[in-house]
């Protein structure tokens, strides 16, 4: 896909590493969010951002911390994981002034804590 | 709390037939809905979307229908194709302050067969 990428494709990590997830839009989007889905449970919202800054948190542990450099980027760090975390991680942007619902996601990360 | 919900979490069709995926919603404030299909390995794609002021929109062989009485939704599939295996989840979104945040049901699988 060439819309939205993310990479790494697929991380395992250890509860006491840290690791970055990386998402860029190549749409010319102003919006972007960061969702995760796990087996069996609808997809969940952990953050929005609009125009850079974050205009959602939604009750996310402190050990995801989010950062939105530029509209075109955003990433997702990660520390002292827990097990529980293992998920697929989804980027997604879109556009205001269009739908800002009309969501186009990434490929998504598939994250594994040991 | 607000939800959305699918009646059905699989659905095996035969190559050929027509598809109709069900999705029930709770949230009386949703003005917008749309449709996503996941497939193995990839994150969720755009496939059509409604706003409540509509009962119905149509795009290449899919239509979805809108039943604001009753809070549901449908996704009819024509003449669906191996292809068109995969999940299939809806989304609501209720507009104002919940601008940009989608709610996502669980999800239905769809086999087909050929």
């Amino acid at each position: 896909e060439t819309g939205v990428t993310q990479t790494p494709r697929h991380l395992v990590m250890g509860m006491t590493n840290k690791k970055s997830l990386k998402c860029e839009q190549h749409l010319g989007h102003n919006a972007m969010y960061w969702y995760k889905q796990s087996a069996k449970k609808p997809l969940e919202l952990m953050f929005v951002y609009n125009f850079k800054e974050q205009t959602e948190n939604n009750s996310v542990p402190s050990r995801f911390s989010p950062e939105c450099p530029n509209s075109s980027h955003l990433f997702l760090h990660l520390h002292t994981l827990q097990p529980e975390d293992s998920a697929l991680y989804l980027c997604a942007s879109s556009q205001e002034g269009q739908s800002l619902s009309k969501q186009y996601f990434g490929p998504g990360t598939r994250l594994t804590v040991t | 709390g607000e939800s959305v919900g699918l009646h059905l979490p699989t659905l095996s069709v035969q190559e050929g037939d027509n598809s109709i995926i069900n999705c029930a919603y709770s949230n009386s404030a949703s003005d917008y809905f749309i449709w996503y299909k996941q497939e193995s390995g990839k994150g969720p794609q755009f496939i059509i979307d409604i706003r409540s002021n509509m009962d119905k929109r149509q795009g290449q062989r899919v239509t979805v229908l809108l039943n604001k009485t009753v809070k549901h939704l449908s996704l009819q599939i024509a003449a669906t194709q191996p292809g068109d295996s995969a999940v299939y989840f809806c989304a609501e979104n209720a507009g104002g302050t919940s601008y940009g945040k989608l709610t996502f049901g669980q999800g239905t699988i769809l086999t087909v067969h050929p």
